[in-house]
């Protein structure tokens, strides 16, 4: 158990819908990040957060955004979603320094239909 | 931008034997970490094994090692006696060290482990 914890587990929905995924991080790690694994893209970043302010962005369509909230806890959330869209997207968090290893959640399944 | 490559799809190895698996990177950056990811059926990434580009000496975990060259951009990783439990896809991955940043992937390798 990495201490990272994201809900739900599971996720399936149609074409056209919009669905939140969350995940909340190990105590203490204030950097949050959303990684989307889809079998031709293979692992991709989509975007960081850090104590609640957007740090980086990677390959994150406009149709996804997401947050941190005070708490630390993260949302992404995924709109107007489309069948490529289905993919394991997973939340890892990690402390403030490079160094630090990154810790991955479970990960979330989406399927979209 | 940073980009890894493993060039090895699949690779597959008897119980007991060594394999080792290939990746390289590209980068232009003199100070980054290398990083190996284990992803098992269950999908959950476990980090495998750790190298800090600034250490010359090869980074080991119990029956896991890395072959670092730096000046040839190539990061491999060796697991020695595989064990049942070893089969499942293994991603390389690269951070830079300026400040708190994301991982590069490679696209994995998977790895059947033959009894």
């Amino acid at each position: 158990d990495s201490g990272v914890t994201q809900t739900p587990k599971h996720l399936i929905t149609a074409t056209g819908q919009r669905v939140t995924l969350r995940c909340s991080p190990r105590s203490g790690d204030l950097s949050v990040y959303w990684y989307q694994q889809s079998l031709d893209q293979g692992l991709q970043f989509l975007i960081q957060y850090y104590n609640g302010e957007e740090r980086a962005k990677g390959n994150i369509l406009e149709r996804f955004s997401a947050q941190q909230f005070p708490d630390l806890h993260s949302e992404l959330n995924l709109s107007s979603l489309e069948l490529g869209d289905s993919a394991l997207y997973f939340c890892a968090s990690s402390e403030i320094s490079s160094y630090n290893e990154q810790f991955f959640g479970p990960g979330t399944r989406l399927t979209v239909l | 931008a940073q980009t890894v490559t493993q060039s090895q799809p699949e690779m597959s190895v008897q119980e007991a034997e060594t394999v080792t698996l290939s990746c390289t990177y590209d980068t232009s950056e003199s100070d980054y970490y290398l990083f190996w990811y284990k992803q098992p059926p269950s999908r959950q990434m476990i980090l495998v094994i750790r190298q800090e580009a600034y250490k010359q000496q090869n980074a080991t975990e119990n029956r896991f090692s890395v072959n670092f060259q730096k000046a040839a951009k190539s990061f491999s990783l060796k697991i020695s006696d595989s064990q049942l439990g070893d089969a499942a896809m293994y991603f390389c991955a690269y951070r830079s060290a300026l400040g708190n940043t994301p991982l590069v992937f490679g696209k994995g390798t998977r790895l059947s482990v033959i009894a």
